[in-house]
């Protein structure tokens, strides 16, 4: 079954780079790997997604393994409005994944210290 | 503002009630998600229609029905709940479905807290 594994949590402090990372061993080489973030009392929001190259846009950077089993979130300049949980969910594609229930997973909660 | 709405934001009600959520998604995709987030639990897919067709229950219990009359609207009916399906609700929308490329774009979320 198509996982991702993530820290539970991470700090870091206002102003500094902060790289997230995401192990996705068992994805297929055609799924895009995409990350999102879940600020306080609020939905998801996509952040960036890649499939072989690395990826820049406003809000982030992503860098993708060679092998494509781990990418890694990069926030260049982490200000408190990043405090979030951060998510890389597994790719899904029917049918779906028998009796393990599909989510999200766990997500990397991201403190910032000031 | 991501282009997909929910209503109502926040709902109470009694185990014997019956209500609905709404969702509607203003981007043109053609793929919609329900999603469960309970506390301190992994956000949870609960189902998935694609041009308009469910092809996605994720072991769901029948007290949740949802109907999804276009590829715009998408709706949650909900029927004698229990206390423990107090939770987020969360409904997304792409692009297709089960291509491995699609980016979910996210509403608010419904607060339900069943009585």
């Amino acid at each position: 079954d198509a996982k991702t594994t993530q820290p539970n949590s991470m700090e870091s402090n206002e102003e500094e780079p902060v790289h997230l990372p995401c192990n996705h061993s068992t994805i297929s080489g055609t799924d895009y790997i995409h990350w999102y973030r879940q600020l306080p009392s609020q939905g998801p929001e996509y952040v960036i997604h890649g499939l072989t190259s690395n990826v820049n846009n406003r809000m982030a950077s992503l860098a993708i393994a060679e092998d494509r089993k781990s990418s890694t979130l990069i926030l260049h300049r982490a200000t408190l409005r990043d405090a979030a949980v951060y998510y890389c969910p597994p790719a899904r594609a029917p049918p779906s994944f028998g009796n393990e229930k599909l989510t999200f997973g766990t997500g990397t909660r991201l403190t910032i210290i000031p | 503002e991501t282009g997909v709405t929910q209503t109502p934001r926040h709902l109470v009600m009694g185990m014997t009630n019956k209500k609905s959520l709404k969702c509607e998604q203003h981007l043109g995709h053609n793929a919609m998600y329900w999603y469960k987030q309970s506390a301190k639990k992994p956000l949870e897919l609960m189902f998935v229609y694609n041009f308009k067709e469910q092809t996605e229950n994720n072991s769901v219990p029948s007290r949740f029905s949802p109907e999804c009359p276009n590829s715009s609207h998408l709706f949650l009916h909900l029927h004698t709940l229990q206390p423990e399906d107090s939770a987020l609700y969360l409904c997304a929308s792409s692009q297709d479905w089960g291509s491995g490329r699609e980016t979910q774009y996210f509403g608010p979320g419904t607060r339900l807290l069943v009585l």
